[in-house]
């Protein structure tokens, strides 16, 4: 079965620190892969997507950015962290060409606080 | 005009009372809609999915569909402790698109 894992579940980092978030898919080959981000009482942010090694689409500009340097792995990162980057990170997956149909699954999330 | 709107609540009822929630949705396009739960510091985990219009049944969650009108449901019959959570609401185009949440607490 297909399992995703996110770590670290919690973080407290400096302002002007850097950042690196990874997430990995096991037991599908080819996934689609997202990186959402969840501010309290706003819903999810798509914050990047990847439809292949190398491939990164961004949603919006941000002090972020993301790469997917194997087929399962996706990681986020940031050369200097801002106040308004704390939040709860989620990393999600979908089957390629079967997203519209099945939903994205989610990682278990990162809690970043930014101090 | 969001895609996606979903009153956030916060919704609090009493053990065994029915949850109603609900999205609206402007993008014609949209064929698949789909419900996830959050728990605190969890992801969302899907609940339940649905295409067509009508209503679809699991257990004590019904999904409910109204293409027509760009209406979404979700009731959770007998409500259960264990029911509070955020409810998400989502529905496909190229992507998947996603309502703000709203929390529900269930008293025992």
């Amino acid at each position: 079965s297909q399992t995703i894992h996110q770590w670290p579940a919690t973080l407290v980092q400096p302002v002007g620190s850097p950042l690196s978030l990874e997430c990995t898919v096991e037991g599908t080959s080819n996934p689609n892969l997202y990186w959402y981000r969840q501010a309290a009482g706003r819903g999810l942010q798509l914050l990047f997507y990847s439809v292949g090694i190398g491939q990164i689409s961004s949603e919006v500009p941000q002090n972020l950015s993301a790469s997917r340097p194997q087929d399962r792995q996706f990681i986020l990162s940031s050369k200097k962290l801002l106040l308004s980057d704390s939040g709860f990170y989620l990393c999600a997956w979908s089957p390629l060409r079967e997203t519209t149909t099945y939903g994205y699954t989610f990682g278990s999330g990162t809690r970043l606080t930014v101090v | 005009q969001k895609e996606v709107e979903q009153d956030p609540g916060p919704l609090s009822v009493p053990e065994g009372a029915i949850v109603s929630l609900n999205c609206t949705y402007s993008n014609s396009a949209f064929q698949y809609f789909m419900w996830y739960r959050q728990y605190s510091r969890k992801g969302p985990e899907l609940l339940m999915y649905t295409y067509s219009s009508g209503n679809k049944e699991d257990g004590r969650f019904t999904a409910q569909v109204d293409k027509s009108s760009k209406y979404i449901s979700l009731f959770i019959r007998d409500s259960q402790p264990s029911d509070s959570a955020t409810y998400l609401c989502a529905m496909t185009g190229y992507k998947l698109s996603f309502g703000a949440g709203t929390t529900v607490t269930v008293r025992a």
